[in-house]
């Protein structure tokens, strides 16, 4: 079945380590994204990416990297600068500006700095 | 700025129809959608509408758009517990396919 698959599900980090979050898409989609989802609150934009080997920041990127190697992963470095990492992160995927635009998301992830 | 505004609780009976409002602030957003998350999943698109549109049904769906106010709506009809979840606005102003999403509004079905 097509779609994005976020992993882990569930992610615990010590204060002081750089986690990874996996984001895979199988839809053949061009752009993909990150998002924060914190309590009772809509969704922020990490980053994003058009096209393979090309990603822009959003609105909240300290603290986060990324890559695009492949179409088909997006994954999100939360490093140690991030003073507030626990959230929800979810991955999101669109084939582009004629599609319609409809934006897919995976699952989520959860972290959690213990 | 680009904003996104919702009500954030809205409680119902089951059957009864649910309207979840919103109010946008840029008017160069040319598709405005509605999300559903429910707890600890991703966001399920349930619909969309296209700026030049004043509604789309879609069976229990149906969603209106008043440009000049900037705002849109979604109505359920006869709402049910499985509707409980939290409903996103969003729109698309914020330039290539980047979504600017509301708070949520939480609908809550009761018996």
């Amino acid at each position: 079945d097509g779609g994005i698959t976020q992993s882990p599900k569930y992610l615990f980090r010590k204060e002081g380590q750089n986690v990874t979050l996996s984001c895979e898409q199988n839809l053949n989609h061009d752009a993909m994204y990150w998002y924060r989802q914190d309590p009772g609150q809509g969704l922020r934009l990490i980053y994003y990416s058009q096209i393979v080997n090309d990603f822009q920041k959003g609105d909240i990127a300290e603290g986060y990297s990324v890559s695009r190697e492949k179409k088909e992963s997006f994954p999100l470095t939360v490093t140690s600068a991030q003073k507030n990492p626990t959230a929800f992160y979810l991955c999101a995927s669109t084939a582009g500006r004629n599609s319609g635009n409809t934006i897919y998301f995976g699952e989520g992830s959860w972290l959690t700095v213990v | 700025g680009e904003d996104v505004e919702q009500s954030l609780f809205l409680s119902v009976r089951e059957g009864d129809s649910s309207v979840i409002n919103c109010t946008y602030t840029d008017s160069s957003s040319t598709y405005l959608y509605w999300y559903k998350q429910e707890p600890g999943a991703g966001l399920q698109l349930l619909t969309y509408i296209f700026s030049n549109m004043d509604m789309k049904q879609d069976q229990r769906l149906t969603v209106l758009l008043n440009k000049k106010d900037k705002h849109l709506s979604l109505r359920i009809a006869d709402t049910q517990t499985g509707d409980s979840a939290i409903y996103f606005c969003a729109e698309n102003g914020g330039g290539y396919n980047k979504l600017i999403f509301g708070a949520g509004t939480r609908l809550a079905v009761h018996p």
